[in-house]
């Protein structure tokens, strides 16, 4: 099977930069990925890691060691706008494409 | 518009009742998901489909069943609502090709009373 693991909060200040860290334990998993979802929102998809290291995307980077079982998505110049949920979530060996989500993680950026 | 839509956005039903969620998406993506998400639990996946006619269980399919006779559509039934599905419903999709990114559905809030 697999689980994730994730810190339930993480707190901090506008302009900073946040590290949200996932550990997984997995048979095996083609790819980790990260969603955020805000207070009464859906998920949205924001960043896949297939390989090993890191991806850029604007403020948001995530990154993956397969050797470690460990992730994170990296948040710079935090934004009032950017307090969500964040879910890391896998796409477990041999699946039909469906994923193994986190718990979450709730974000709340303060002024 | 294109996307994917739940309907309904809200329900609230009395247990022992059947309720049925719709989920329609415009894209024709292959894949379709159904997940509850309750507070501490993150979201979890009820039944998932890989095409029209092709359905399985997820983590937690008891009480629920599922059809797909079209490719867009994807309903869940609740056949005899209890309390403990009183949850947020997120119906999701994605493309049989590439990452894997689901796209979901804006939710339907249920409450069995």
């Amino acid at each position: 099977g697999q689980s994730l693991e994730q810190p339930s909060e993480v707190t901090a200040v506008e302009g900073a930069i946040v590290q949200i860290n996932c550990t997984y334990q997995t048979s095996g998993f083609y790819g980790l990925s990260w969603y955020q979802q805000h207070d009464g929102g859906a998920p949205t998809f924001l960043s896949y890691n297939g390989l090993d290291g890191l991806e850029e995307t604007g403020r948001f980077s995530s990154f993956l060691s397969r050797s470690d079982s460990y992730g994170y998505l990296l948040l710079q110049e935090l934004q009032m706008k950017d307090s969500a949920s964040y879910f890391c979530a896998v796409l477990p060996s041999g699946s039909a494409r469906q994923l193994t989500f986190g718990s979450g993680t709730q974000l709340t950026v303060l002024p | 518009d294109a996307g994917i839509t739940q309907s309904p956005r809200y329900k609230i039903t009395e247990t022992g009742r059947q309720v049925t969620l719709m989920c329609h998406q415009t894209w024709s993506h292959s894949y379709m998901f159904w997940y509850r998400q309750d507070l501490g639990h993150g979201l979890r996946l009820i039944y998932y489909s890989a095409a029209a006619d092709i359905t399985d269980k997820g983590e937690v399919p008891d009480g629920y069943v599922v059809s797909r006779s079209k490719t867009e559509n994807f309903p869940l039934t609740l056949e005899s609502a209890t309390r403990s599905q009183t949850s947020v419903y997120f119906c999701a999709s994605s493309a049989r090709e590439g990452r894997n990114t689901q796209y979901f559905g804006p939710g339907t809030r249920l409450t069995v009373l």
